[in-house]
């Protein structure tokens, strides 16, 4: 059975300083994986996905993410944090052949730090 | 364009009173979804509708839920005889149905049981 985790509840990052937000995996084959933000009192926002190809994907709000199969992580990074940033984050992955349901991991709260 | 609306944004009824909570996808988005989100936790797979499959009901947690996509468009979900344990966001999230698209997600409706 697929499963994604995120290790880290919350994190907090000075405003400036580069953040990582950790998400590692378990598919069968190769998977299809996605980041989402969650402001307050609002549904998730889609980040970045990786599908095939370059293990760096960028998205949106300067967001990138590395994709690394060996290690089965795809943790979210930023070089220098907002405190706009603030939010709920959701990793997601599913696999590329078979059960076409989406797993979501249980959130990580990013705290940016003025 | 219109994004996923879902109505009402906000629900306080009875425990034991039956609710109806409304999804509008995006329009021709052939995928939606219906999750539970407790506290800004993580969240709780329900019932996944694509095109004029059977839907995916796995994730239900009890009979007295339901769901009914009409004319694959918009979608309700049914709670009968409420119970406090049901109080959360219900958040609908619409694709164009192949796994590698990401969700686009409604605000959520905040159910409330007094």
């Amino acid at each position: 059975a697929q499963s994604v985790a995120q290790p880290e509840d919350q994190v907090n990052v000075a405003e400036g300083n580069p953040l990582t937000v950790k998400c590692t995996y378990s598919v069968s084959g190769n998977p299809y994986l996605f980041w989402y933000v969650q402001y307050p009192n609002r549904g998730l926002q889609f980040l970045l996905k990786y599908i095939t190809g370059d293990n760096l994907v960028k998205g949106s709000y300067g967001f990138e993410a590395e994709f690394n199969k060996s290690q089965t992580s795809f943790h979210l990074k930023k070089p220098s944090a907002l405190v706009s940033d603030s939010a709920l984050y959701f990793c997601a992955v599913t696999p590329q052949i078979g059960d076409d349901k989406i797993i979501f991991g249980k959130g990580t709260r990013l705290h940016i730090l003025p | 364009g219109a994004g996923v609306s879902q109505s009402p944004s906000n629900k306080v009824t009875e425990k034991g009173k039956d609710v109806e909570l409304r999804c509008d996808p995006i329009s021709g988005h052939t995928a939606l979804y219906w999750y539970r989100q407790s506290l800004g936790q993580g969240l709780e797979f329900l019932i996944y509708f694509q095109g004029n499959s059977a839907p995916d009901k796995s994730g239900l947690p009890s009979d007295r839920f339901s769901a009914e996509r009409t004319g694959g468009s918009v979608s309700t979900l049914t709670i009968q005889r409420t119970q406090q344990e049901d109080s959360a966001v219900y958040l609908c999230a619409s694709s164009e149905g192949s796994i590698n698209q990401p969700q686009h997600f409604g605000d959520g409706t905040r159910l409330s049981i007094l």
